[in-house]
C-alpha cells in the first residue's frame, strides 16, 4: 500500500520545455488536488478533480492543464515551462477530514 | 474570502519548553481548520482537525489546538517540544463543496535549540 506517489522525485526544464508530472494513488479515493509550494509560502491549489473524468481549476490554474482518466492517477501537464513555475509541486488524496500527500515534485525551470 | 495568517515566519524553543503557534482566519461560516507538519524534503502530514464539538483538540505527537471563535484563531500548542519537532507547520482552513478547496496560511517555521 503505498498511498500517494508522485514521480518524478526532481526535473530540471529549459524554458519552453514541457512536462508531465505524474501522481498515482491506491487508497481508491475520488478527491485529488495539486498544489505548488513556493519558498516562504503555503501551498497555493492548481487544480482538482471530484472524480474520474471531472476536473476544476484552483487559486493558480494559468500555465497548467490536467486530466483524470482513472480514479488512481491525476497527471498535471505543464506546456510551455517558464521561470514563475520553478516549485515543488505535491499531490494529495483525500476530502474534508483529511488530505494526505505525495512526497512532492521539486521543478526548477531555466 | 477565506484567509489564513500565521504571523510568526519562525520561531525558536529550547528544548523541553512550551510552544505556542499563532494561525488567525478569515471565514464567513464555521471553519474546518487544520494543522499541518512538514519536515524538510517532505510532504505534508495532518496534526489535527476541528471540524465541530469540543474546541479543544487533540493530535499527534503531543500537540493539541484551541479554535476560539470570538478571535478567529486556531493556535497550536504543545507543553514540552522535542528535538524531532523542528519543522515547519501550516495551518489551515477548509471550505467545503466542490472539491473542499483548502486554503494554506504561509507556515511558521520552527527551531529547536538544545
Amino acid at each position: 500500500n503505498a498511498g500517494v506517489t508522485q514521480t518524478p522525485k526532481f526535473r530540471i526544464l529549459k524554458i519552453g520545455q514541457s512536462m508531465t508530472l505524474q501522481c498515482a494513488q491506491d487508497m481508491n479515493h475520488n478527491y485529488m488536488y495539486w498544489y505548488r509550494q513556493d519558498p516562504g509560502m503555503g501551498l497555493k491549489l492548481i487544480y482538482y478533480s471530484v472524480g474520474a473524468g471531472i476536473t476544476d481549476k484552483g487559486e493558480v490554474p494559468n500555465g497548467y492543464n490536467v486530466s483524470r482518466s482513472t480514479t488512481e492517477d491525476f497527471p498535471l501537464r505543464l506546456e510551455l515551462a517558464a521561470p514563475s513555475q520553478t516549485s515543488v509541486y505535491f499531490c494529495a488524496v483525500g476530502y474534508a477530514d483529511t488530505q494526505y500527500f505525495g512526497p512532492g515534485t521539486r521543478l526548477t525551470v531555466l | 474570502a477565506q484567509s489564513v495568517t500565521q504571523p510568526d515566519i519562525h520561531i525558536t524553543v529550547s528544548e523541553g519548553a512550551s510552544l505556542e503557534l499563532r494561525c488567525n482566519y478569515s471565514y464567513g461560516a464555521t471553519p474546518y481548520l487544520f494543522w499541518y507538519v512538514q519536515s524538510p524534503g517532505q510532504g505534508l502530514q495532518l496534526l489535527l482537525k476541528y471540524f465541530s464539538g469540543d474546541t479543544l483538540v487533540q493530535g499527534i505527537k503531543g500537540f493539541e489546538a484551541e479554535f476560539k471563535r470570538s478571535q478567529s484563531s486556531f493556535n497550536l500548542r504543545k507543553p514540552s517540544v522535542h528535538w524531532s519537532d523542528a519543522a515547519e507547520y501550516f495551518c489551515a482552513v477548509g471550505a467545503p463543496g466542490g472539491g473542499f478547496k483548502t486554503i494554506f496560511g504561509a507556515g511558521t517555521r520552527l527551531f529547536v535549540k538544545a
